[in-house]
């Protein structure tokens, strides 16, 4: 079963650059079949989907972030990373990584990481 | 981007009651629906896909339905698990969206 884990810092000043990588065991990211996503959830609200990258480096941002996101992946450490550019208050949240087959019969999320913007 | 209403945004019900969540999208999607249920201080959890196939290892007492705009989210008997904040997306078109969120509590 694929398992995933985010890491990365959980603060971050207002106008510097989020990070997050997310390491997949279970699985290989390189054997394709599947959507690696960032979703994020603001504390207490709904979920937001960010983005996905593919095995083969292809992308989809969510048009409401475009400008400031960039996922990428690093098939040798069996990992896809978020990045997420000048950042206010508005990006604190939950930040969660998951991965959809591209028939949607195998979904599996990370536990989620709280990342607060704040000086 | 395509919008999913919930409805309700909250209910209460009692240990085998059946429940029912509807999410509505703004605009066709087909059978492009997911549901999950999230608890608190954790993770979504999928449970069903394309409208009202079950991921596996989701018991049976879970159902879904629907196609075009209309869906449905069924819990048959209601369990002290199931207490939980439930949420459709839509992945007919990006971006994926999700809907609101019902909470279901505990009567």
């Amino acid at each position: 079963q694929v398992q995933l884990q985010e890491s990365g810092p959980g603060l971050v000043k207002p106008s510097q650059t989020l990070s997050l990588t997310c390491t997949v065991s279970g699985g290989s990211i390189s054997s394709g079949g599947y959507y690696w996503s960032w979703i994020r959830q603001h504390p207490g609200k709904g979920l937001e989907w960010i983005g996905y990258i593919y095995y083969s480096g292809s992308t989809y941002y969510n048009p409401s972030l475009k400008s400031r996101v960039t996922i990428s992946v690093d098939t040798s450490k069996n990992q896809f990373s978020l990045k997420l550019s000048s950042v206010t208050a508005a990006d604190t949240a939950v930040y969660y990584c998951a991965s959809r087959s591209e028939l949607g019969n195998s979904d599996y999320w990370g536990q989620g990481t709280l990342v607060t913007v704040s000086s | 981007d395509i919008q999913m209403t919930q409805s309700p945004s909250s209910l209460s019900a009692s240990v085998g009651d059946r429940v029912t969540i509807t999410c509505r999208a703004s605009q066709g999607i087909s059978n492009y629906l997911a549901w999950f249920q999230q608890k608190p201080g954790k993770a979504p959890k999928s449970l069903i896909y394309a409208a009202s196939s079950l991921q596996s290892g989701v018991p049976s007492k879970f159902s879904g339905s629907g196609s075009g705009t209309d869906f449905t989210l069924t819990i048959s008997s209601l369990q002290p698990e199931d207490f939980a904040t439930y949420y459709c997306q839509q992945y007919n078109s990006y971006p994926p969206t999700f809907g609101g969120g019902t909470k279901v509590e505990i009567k």
